[in-house]
């Protein structure tokens, strides 16, 4: 268990609809990052916030937006979505904005139909 | 652009020899290189890493190689495990962490009993 809490871990929703993705990190990490990874690809990263605000930004579609909120949990919201945004989405935390040994959630499985 | 390439999509060894696991990077600025293990239905777990003023790093069975000439990483795991069949993901990251970490696609290692 590696202390990083994603829900839910399966969704299954119709394409054009809104879904939201939660993260809570280990208690204490400030930095959050979320990840994508679709079918045999690596992991593709999307976007880090430390401490609320926003830190980087990966290959994140406009359609996709994140925060982090004051009790260090985060939210990813995906829109419109399309066939092609299934994919596994991980959030991982580290207790510094140093994106070195970051622990990792189990994923929330995303299926559009 | 695939900047941290693992070229064998998958590689089997017999339980209690050497497992060989390559990756190649083409952006000379990464600094810190990192090897993830993944089972499946669970989220990726940091392994080992290095940093580019070294060019080995040993903990326990896994050690990693580095090579910046060429832009070589490799883990070893010596003797292999039946626990050790997972995918194994090799990351990169520049200025020591400080940014985010770029990942292959990915070894899937099976170990035969």
């Amino acid at each position: 268990d590696s202390g990083v809490t994603q829900t839910p871990k399966h969704l299954i929703t119709a394409t054009g609809q809104r879904v939201t993705l939660r993260c809570s990190p280990r208690s204490g990490d400030l930095s959050v990052y979320w990840y994508q990874q679709s079918l045999d690809q690596g992991l593709q990263f999307l976007i880090q916030y430390y401490n609320g605000e926003e830190r980087a930004k990966g290959n994140i579609l406009e359609r996709f937006s994140a925060q982090q909120f004051p009790d260090l949990h985060s939210e990813l919201n995906l829109s419109s979505l399309e066939l092609g945004d299934s994919a596994l989405y991980f959030c991982a935390s580290s207790p510094v904005v140093m994106n070195t040994e970051a622990f990792f959630g189990q994923g929330t499985r995303l299926t559009v139909v | 652009d695939q900047q941290v390439k693992q070229n064998s999509p998958s590689l089997s060894v017999q339980e209690g020899r050497i497992s060989i696991l390559n990756c190649d990077y083409t952006n000379s600025m990464f600094d810190y290189f990192l090897w993830y293990k993944k089972y499946p239905a669970e989220g990726p777990t940091f392994l080992i890493s290095i940093s580019s003023i070294k060019d080995k790093n040993e903990d326990g069975r896994f050690t990693v190689f580095l090579n910046k000439s060429a832009k070589h990483l490799s883990l070893h795991i010596v003797p292999s495990q039946p626990g050790d069949s997972a995918v194994y993901f090799c990351a990169a990251n520049r200025n020591f962490g400080n940014e985010k970490l770029t990942f292959g696609t990915g070894t899937r290692l099976t170990i035969i009993p």
